[in-house]
C-alpha cells in the first residue's frame, strides 16, 4: 500500500544535540512539507519541496535545516539552534497540483528535549 | 492576508446531539477548502474537498457544506468514535499547493 512512513515515532534530544527525523513516502507525489503542531495551535508549516534537489522555507524555518535527493525522501533535522523542539513533527505530501486529497500525512514523529 | 478561522476551539456534545463546526476563511480566489480529521498522537485524515459555493460532501454522519465566506462541517447524531479534532485547509493564494490550516475543534462525544 502506497503511503507516508516518519520515524522514528517518538525522539528524545539532549540540549544541544541535532536529530533528524525521516519521511519517506512511495505515492510518488512530488511535493513533500514539514509541519510543527502545538497544543493548541494550528499546523505550521517549517519547509516544503515542490521538486528534488530544491526548498523553500516555511513560516518557522529557524533552527531547522532539510535535504531533498530524492523523490521519495524529506529529512527534517532539528539543530541545536532551535531553542524550543518540543513538539510534534508531521510530515506530508501531495501532487503538484493538489486537488482531491490534498496532503496525505504521515502518523507523525513526537520529539521531546531531555 | 490569508486566514483561516475555526470555531468553537472545543465543542463537546452527547452522543446523538447534533451540531456544527465552523471554519471561516479570507482568501482571494479560493481553490478549493479542505477538511481533515485528526485523532491524538496521529497524522491528518482526509475527510472532504470542496471546490464552489453551494457545493455539500457527505460521509457517513459528516456533511461538508461551503458558502462564499465559511464552510461547515454538520455532524449528525455524532458517537463516541466521531471524537477528535476536525481541521480545516485552504491553498495558499501564492502557493500552487502549499495549504495553510486553521487550529482545529476539538470535538468530544460523551455516551
Amino acid at each position: 500500500d502506497g503511503g507516508i512512513t516518519q520515524s522514528p515515532k517518538y525522539l528524545f534530544r539532549k540540549e544541544g544535540q541535532n536529530v533528524t527525523l525521516s519521511c519517506e513516502q512511495n505515492l510518488n507525489h512530488d511535493a513533500m512539507y514539514w509541519y510543527r503542531q502545538d497544543p493548541g495551535q494550528g499546523l505550521r508549516l517549517i519547509y516544503y519541496s515542490q521538486i528534488v534537489n530544491d526548498f523553500q522555507k516555511g513560516d518557522i524555518a529557524e533552527g531547522y535545516s532539510v535535504s531533498r535527493e530524492k523523490k521519495e525522501s524529506f529529512p527534517l533535522t532539528v539543530t541545536s539552534a532551535q531553542k524550543n523542539p518540543t513538539a510534534f513533527y508531521l510530515c506530508a505530501s501531495t501532487l503538484r497540483m493538489a486537488g482531491g486529497t490534498g496532503y496525505t500525512f504521515g502518523s507523525g514523529t513526537r520529539l521531546t528535549v531531555v | 492576508e490569508d486566514q483561516v478561522t475555526q470555531s468553537p476551539e472545543a465543542l463537546r456534545l452527547q452522543e446523538g446531539e447534533s451540531s456544527s463546526l465552523n471554519c471561516s476563511y479570507t482568501v482571494s480566489g479560493l481553490r478549493g477548502l479542505f477538511w481533515y480529521r485528526q485523532d491524538p498522537g496521529k497524522g491528518p485524515e482526509f475527510l472532504f474537498t470542496l471546490y464552489s459555493a453551494g457545493e455539500e460532501k457527505e460521509k457517513e454522519r459528516l456533511k461538508a457544506t461551503l458558502t462564499k465566506k465559511e464552510s461547515f462541517l454538520h455532524i449528525t447524531a455524532p458517537k463516541p468514535e466521531d471524537s477528535a479534532t476536525y481541521l480545516c485547509a485552504v491553498p495558499w493564494a501564492g502557493g500552487a499547493n502549499n495549504l495553510f490550516f486553521g487550529t482545529g475543534t476539538r470535538l468530544t462525544v460523551i455516551p
